[in-house]
């Protein structure tokens, strides 16, 4: 079955700093993958998505992630983090089903950012 | 702009009390589902519906129904709300069978009382 680890559950980064959140799945096959954001109260907006080809996925708002199949590995990355970017962030791994498909959530990663 | 709307926002009940929650979608898309999302924990699907087929998680408590009337329309009914089951109700659509994006909706918070 399919799993998602996101082995950072609190991140705090200053304002105008890097960022790079962690994301390791566990699928059989080749793997769509998601990152999502979800500010608080709010439903899930998707960053971007890997379904095949360059390795190198660039998404809204300035973020980008890379697909390691050797690593089972799909981290998100933004050069520079602004004070709106403070949100939860979940990534996800797809699965096509009979019928629709489903998707499999880390536990997310919370990012907080200072001034 | 197309989208995926859910009503109410937020939504309170009383223990044992039946409440039905409500999306709509204007996307025109093939597959809705439904997932709970509880305080500090990732979305868990609950099920799905491709059209009119219905498929159920396989530790969706029963409890928990659904209906999708049309295409725009799909409605999460708790027969019997326990303490447990306040959380986030989020609504999702996608187009088909692939493994592809799902859209979600705002989300409905449901507590109970």
């Amino acid at each position: 079955a399919q799993s998602v680890t996101q082995p950072d559950i609190h991140i705090t980064v200053s304002e105008g700093a890097s960022l790079e959140l962690r994301c390791n799945y566990s699928y059989g096959a080749t793997p769509y993958l998601f990152w999502y954001v979800q500010s608080p109260g709010q439903g899930l907006q998707l960053l971007l998505k890997y379904f095949s080809g360059d390795t190198l996925v660039q998404g809204i708002k300035g973020f980008e992630a890379e697909f390691k199949r050797s690593q089972s590995s799909f981290n998100l990355r933004k050069p520079s983090v602004h004070w709106s970017d403070a949100a939860e962030y979940f990534c996800a791994v797809g699965a096509t089903m009979e019928y629709g498909n489903k998707l499999v959530f880390g536990a997310g990663t919370i990012l907080r950012v200072k001034s | 702009d197309a989208m995926v709307i859910q009503n109410p926002r937020y939504q309170v009940t009383q223990f044992g009390k039946p409440v039905t929650l409500s999306c709509s979608q204007t996307l025109n898309h093939n597959v809705m589902y439904w997932y709970q999302q509880k305080s500090s924990q990732a979305p868990k699907l609950l099920f799905h519906y491709y059209d009119k087929d219905f498929n159920n998680e396989a530790d969706t408590p029963d409890n928990f129904q659904s209906r999708r009337p049309n295409t725009s329309f799909c409605f999460l009914d708790i027969r019997s709300p326990g303490l447990g089951d306040a959380a986030m109700y989020l609504c999702a659509t996608s187009r088909g069978r692939l493994a592809g994006e799902q859209f979600f909706g705002p989300g409905t918070r449901l507590t109970v009382l």
